[in-house]
């Protein structure tokens, strides 16, 4: 069965700076795989999806991901972050036949003006 | 944008009482799910629903849980005698097909089981 892990529990960074959120995924094969989003009081918002195809990834809101097969990992990036930005940040990855994403723990971004 | 409703925000019930979560999925979706995540863990799939029956479900999903489409718009979790373990964010998702994973979430109801 596929695996997400998300190792940072909260990430602190200051407004304008870049974030980098970490992901790791464990499955045999070439997953699916997702960023959502979960604002205060929000339901999770689909951020970005890969499925096959350009490992780097572009989504909404102005964030990135990369998939990186030899480490396992699905980093979400933004180059400059927005007070708006902090929020919970789920990693996700879907496999084989089921289409029901495995999600992580989630990280937590705080932005500091 | 159409958006996926959850009602209540909030539920506070005493421990053996029964909830039903209520969950207004996009009007055209034709699948529907529902997720928990437990404060500070991950968020959890407990089933999914398409046609009128129960398409997946997790070990979590137990004879505790039952789910229903009572008529064509509302979708509803309920909880038959609710233990302290339940205590937990409830998602409700929908998507147009099977083949996507682009499920639109529901802001979440708020289960605290005292």
């Amino acid at each position: 069965a596929q695996s997400v892990t998300q190792p940072d529990i909260h990430i602190t960074v200051s407004e304008g700076a870049s974030l980098e959120l970490r992901c790791n995924y464990s499955y045999g094969a070439t997953p699916y795989l997702f960023w959502y989003v979960q604002s205060p009081g929000q339901g999770l918002q689909l951020l970005l999806k890969y499925f096959s195809g350009d490992t780097l990834v572009q989504g909404i809101k102005g964030f990135e991901a990369e998939f990186k097969r030899s480490q396992s990992s699905f980093n979400l990036r933004k180059p400059s972050v927005h007070w708006s930005d902090a929020a919970e940040y789920f990693c996700a990855v879907g496999a084989g036949g089921s289409y029901i994403p495995t999600f992580g723990r989630g990280t937590s971004l705080i932005v500091h003006p | 944008e159409p958006e996926v409703t959850q009602t209540p925000s909030h539920q506070v019930t005493q421990m053996g009482q029964e909830v039903i979560l209520r969950c207004v999925p996009i009007s055209n979706h034709l699948y529907f799910y529902w997720y928990r995540q437990i404060l500070g863990q991950k968020v959890e799939f407990l089933v999914s629903f398409y046609n009128n029956e129960i398409s997946e479900k997790s070990e979590i999903f137990d004879d505790q849980f039952s789910v229903e489409r009572p008529d064509g718009s509302n979708f509803t979790l309920k909880i038959r005698s609710t233990k302290l373990e339940d205590s937990a964010m409830y998602f409700c998702a929908s998507t147009a097909g099977s083949l996507s994973y682009e499920q639109y979430f529901g802001p979440g109801t708020r289960l605290t089981v005292t």
